[in-house]
């Protein structure tokens, strides 16, 4: 597509259950990165997916957070046991990187998945 | 790892007037400085980036200095206008292992008011 995409849009869940968070970033776009935005807040980064190699995952919150990105293309953020501080905007973003250094696109970010914990 | 600050948290202008939103950043090997604009209810857009090894860079009504031995870069909108109002986000991407992965600062409410 000629964005990112992301979904669902909203997402209203129970306490305690299971979420998954789907991003389809742009075709040819190597780069991919989850960010997540409290209300007023800032972007928080999560987890970061290049090519082939291992993701960054030094922002996941805990251990009920994980991602995976396959084929190189779609990814999904799944969180377990949600809990109401997980209440957020997730926002999705792909880039291109060429290689080395010299060349750099910005980020393009999804709409985001507006997750609401009750 | 990269941490980046900014200022003002919020800032109010009369329209036509000019507004700056600085930041500074942490690691001296940061090498990319990007700024989002996030209009109400959508997402972060790109409107203009700066490379470290330029030290101004201009669109328009928009401008970008960095100054790399400071650590610091700053936006300038000149000759506001109501459009202009959003949350203005800086970043740094440190390079090196990080390449590619942007560091925000906590954003700028900017309102203009006609």
């Amino acid at each position: 597509g000629a964005g990112v995409s992301q979904s669902p849009s909203n997402k209203v869940t129970e306490k305690g259950k299971d979420v998954e968070l789907r991003c389809d970033p742009i075709s040819g776009h190597t780069a991919l990165y989850w960010y997540r935005q409290s209300l007023g807040q800032g972007l928080e980064f999560l987890i970061y997916f290049q090519g082939n190699s291992a993701p960054d995952k030094s922002g996941l919150p805990s251990d009920r957070f994980s991602a995976e990105r396959t084929g190189g293309s779609v990814s999904t953020l799944t969180i377990q046991r949600t809990q109401q501080e997980d209440s957020a905007v997730y926002l999705c973003a792909s880039s291109s990187r060429a290689g080395g250094r010299g060349r750099r696109d910005g980020y393009t970010f999804g709409s985001g998945t507006r997750l609401t914990v009750v | 790892g990269e941490n980046v600050e900014q200022h003002p948290s919020t800032l109010s202008v009369q329209e036509g007037d000019s507004a700056v939103i600085k930041c500074t950043y942490s690691d001296s090997a940061s090498n990319y400085f990007p700024w989002y604009k996030q209009e109400l209810g959508k997402r972060p857009q790109l409107i203009i980036d700066i490379r470290s090894n330029v030290g101004e860079k201009k669109d328009q009504r928009i401008a970008v200095t960095l100054n790399k031995t400071a650590k610091h870069f700053s936006l300038h909108i000149t000759e506001t206008q109501p459009e202009d109002s959003a949350v203005y986000f800086c970043a740094a991407d440190a390079g090196g292992t990080s390449y590619g992965k942007l560091t925000f600062g906590q954003g700028t409410i900017l309102t203009v008011h006609p």
